[in-house]
């Protein structure tokens, strides 16, 4: 079955560190997205991407990157982890423009910046 | 950044009450309006996703309506079941935007 993983599931790190979290998808879904959830702020949009080679700002991203070199991933990258982006991660994918199909989300990664 | 709101923020309900909460989100230069489901220590399941005004969709015991010209959506649940509990998310697409911007969630609590 097709299906969209998420690794680690948690993970632990320090200030400063790079931290990259993995997301994959077999649905060969064009788009692609990050959201982090924090209690008060529900889901909020990190970065997505419409296709290979295409990634676009969201609403928090400011700290975040990502690369979309093929059709199944999109790693985010924290280049140097802050506490304030303790946070639970939530990867999506979707096919077509996006606005009319729904998106499917991964199972999370809690990630923990002491 | 849009704004886009869910009430209440929390509902408590009897197994067998229907119940009903709201979506609420800019009138001017809408696309879409999706619907999810987030179980806890799941991830956001779509329910539906609606364009046009005065849609209505059913799945189930769920159903939501879209008045697109007013900016709100209602999400109803009839006859709850423990099994609904859940916290229900909108989401919101216009047409300037490439994004999905979510509401905060209204988290449904059915006791038995």
């Amino acid at each position: 079955d097709a299906e969209i993983t998420q690794s680690p599931r948690h993970k632990i790190t320090e200030t400063g560190r790079q931290v990259t979290l993995a997301c994959h998808q077999t649905w060969n879904h064009n788009n692609m997205f990050w959201y982090r959830q924090d209690l008060g702020h529900g889901l909020r949009l990190i970065h997505y991407s419409y296709g290979v080679q295409d990634t676009n700002k969201g609403e928090v991203s400011d700290g975040y990157s990502v690369s979309r070199s093929n059709t199944e991933d999109l790693p985010l990258t924290l280049e140097s982890a802050a506490s304030s982006q303790t946070s639970v991660y939530f990867c999506a994918s979707g096919r077509g423009s996006g606005r009319h199909n729904e998106q499917f989300f991964g199972p999370g990664t809690r990630l923990t910046v002491l | 950044i849009l704004n886009v709101e869910q009430s209440p923020q929390s509902l408590h309900v009897q197994e067998g009450d229907s119940t009903n909460f709201t979506c609420s989100f800019p009138s001017s230069n809408f696309y879409a309006l999706h619907w999810y489901r987030w179980e806890t220590a799941k991830s956001p399941e779509a329910l539906f996703v609606m364009t046009l005004n005065g849609d209505e969709k059913k799945k189930g015991r769920i159903s939501a309506t879209l008045n697109t010209k007013e900016g709100y959506s209602y999400l109803y649940i009839k006859g709850s079941q423990p099994e609904d509990s859940a916290t229900y998310l909108c989401a919101f697409y216009n047409n300037a935007g490439n994004m999905l911007t979510f509401g905060g969630g209204t988290r449904l609590m059915v006791k038995p």
